[in-house]
């Protein structure tokens, strides 16, 4: 069976840095995306991880360990339109497999 | 250069009736997945379509039937609708597999209700 869990939800403040966990038991593993999600909008691409380490990209960064099962979302200098769903999703030969996305809250 | 396309982008329908939601790929791309998504959750892997034949399939019913044509757009079909089938109907395309994961796209969904 595929497991992905995520926190359900999370608050933040404007400025601050928030990271988001992703943990993850899957029959096969071919690589971990992160998507953000608007309310009512379709996911869209964040980062891509196939081997371990660390993926910058802007204010946005991912982390993977595929021992550890684990992954982590990194959000640098938020913003209000930061306000969303992530969603955690691994890969198995073009499948996707989400978690139920994390919610998060930006405060002023 | 359009995305991936989903039409109707709103549907109302009663249960028991049938419905039909349509996506046309990105262009260049050739495979065409679905994903339910009910209120809260993360989507959930319908089927996938390559060369006009079901590759891959998720944990749905035979209710769920889908189909796509040689210019690569897809169908999803659900058949004796339940009012569990209420959910955002997202395609996604992308490259084949054994290829790039990388290129994958969402479009921004078809929301179905039954009532």
């Amino acid at each position: 069976g595929q497991n992905i869990d995520q926190p359900t939800e999370m608050t933040a403040t404007e400025g601050a840095i928030v990271q988001i966990n992703c943990t993850y038991q899957t029959s096969g593993f071919n690589g971990l995306f992160w998507y953000q999600q608007h309310a009512g909008e379709a996911p869209t691409f964040l980062s891509y991880n196939v081997l371990d380490g660390l993926e910058e990209k802007g204010r946005f960064s991912s982390f993977l360990s595929r021992s550890k099962g684990y992954s982590y979302l990194l959000l640098k200098e938020l913003q209000m339109k930061d306000s969303a769903s992530y969603l955690c999703a691994v890969t198995n030969f073009n499948k996707f497999y989400f978690g139920s996305g994390t919610k998060l809250n930006v405060k002023p | 250069d359009a995305g991936v396309t989903q039409s109707p982008t709103h549907l109302i329908k009663t249960r028991g009736q049938q419905v039909t939601l349509r996506c046309s790929p990105k262009s260049g791309h050739d495979t065409v997945s679905w994903y339910q998504q009910a209120l809260g959750q993360g989507p959930q892997f319908i089927f996938q379509y390559y060369e006009e034949e079901e590759r891959q399939r998720g944990n749905f019913p035979d209710r769920f039937s889908g189909h796509q044509y040689p210019n690569y757009s897809s169908e999803l079909n659900v058949n004796a609708l339940l009012l569990g089938d209420s959910a955002l109907y997202l395609c996604a395309s992308g490259a084949p597999l054994g290829r790039e994961n990388y290129g994958y796209t969402f479009g921004s969904g078809t929301r179905l209700t039954v009532v």
